[in-house]
C-alpha cells in the first residue's frame, strides 16, 4: 500500500490559518470516513487532534478543524501559534482492513 | 488513564528476528484493538499490524511475510516479531491503543523504542 501525499511543508505566520492536504485513493480517504491527523514534536509521541474526517478528541483546540473531499482530506489550523510547529501526519483505514499514514508535514511558523 | 509501554532489545543484529512486547497499565487489554507502529529516524510514521483482544490480526503487506503479532490478555501485553530485519528496520518503534466506535484512531500511544540493526 502507498503512503498518502501530503505536502512536505507548510508555512504560516502567527494568527493565521493554514491547512494541510492528505491525498490518497479511493480505497482508502475516499472511501472512508476514517482519516485521522496526528501531531508529532520532535522526540515525542504522535497526538491525535483529529478522528474520523472532522471531530476533536477532548482536550484538543478549537482552532484545529479537518474536512473531506472525494479522495483528499485536509487539516486546517487557524490562529496559528508558535506551539503548533510540528510535523503532522494523516491516516486512513483501507479497503484490505489495513491503515495507512501519509508522507508528513512540517509546519512552520514563521 | 491508560498508558503504554514498549520493551525489548535496543540492538539487533541483521538477519536475526526483532522482539518487543508492549505492557498495558491502567486499564484491560480486553475489549480493544491494539497496533504496532514505526518511525525510522528521520522519515515518516508507517503502520505495521493491529490485533483485537481475541486474537484477531492483521498486517502492512509490505511486511507481512515477516511480522507477527500476538496478545497475552493474562499480562496484559501484546507483542511484535519482525525477523530476518536489516538495516531498514531501524527505527522507533510505538505501541498504540485504537480508539472510538469503530475503533480507527491511534490513542494513547506509547513513548517509542528505538530499535538499531547493526552487527
Amino acid at each position: 500500500q502507498s503512503a498518502l501525499t501530503q505536502p512536505a511543508s507548510v508555512s504560516g505566520s502567527p494568527g493565521q490559518s493554514i491547512t494541510i492536504s492528505c491525498t490518497g485513493t479511493s480505497s482508502d480517504v475516499g472511501g472512508y470516513n476514517y482519516v485521522s491527523w496526528y501531531q508529532q514534536h520532535p522526540g515525542k509521541a504522535p497526538k491525535v487532534m483529529i478522528y474520523e474526517v472532522s471531530n476533536r478528541p477532548s482536550g484538543v483546540s478549537n482552532r484545529f478543524s479537518g474536512s473531506k473531499s472525494g479522495n483528499t482530506a485536509s487539516l486546517t489550523i487557524s490562529g496559528l501559534q508558535a506551539e503548533d510547529e510540528a510535523e503532522y501526519y494523516c491516516n486512513s483505514y483501507t479497503s484490505i482492513r489495513t491503515y495507512v499514514f501519509g508522507t508528513g508535514t512540517k509546519v512552520n511558523v514563521l | 488513564q491508560v498508558q503504554l509501554q514498549e520493551s525489548g532489545p535496543g540492538l539487533v543484529k541483521p538477519s536475526e528476528t526483532l522482539s518487543l512486547t508492549c505492557t498495558v497499565s491502567g486499564g484491560s487489554i480486553s475489549g480493544y484493538y491494539w497496533s504496532w507502529i514505526r518511525q525510522p529516524p528521520g522519515k515518516g510514521l508507517e503502520w505495521i499490524a493491529f490485533i483485537y483482544y481475541t486474537g484477531n490480526t492483521n498486517y502492512n503487506p509490505s511486511l507481512k511475510s515477516r511480522v507477527t503479532i500476538s496478545v497475552d490478555t493474562s499480562k496484559n501485553q501484546f507483542s511484535l516479531r519482525l525477523n530476518s530485519v536489516t538495516a531498514a528496520d531501524t527505527a522507533v518503534y510505538y505501541c498504540a491503543r485504537y480508539s472510538g466506535s469503530p475503533s480507527t484512531w491511534f490513542d494513547p500511544w506509547g513513548q517509542g523504542t528505538l530499535v538499531t540493526v547493526s552487527s
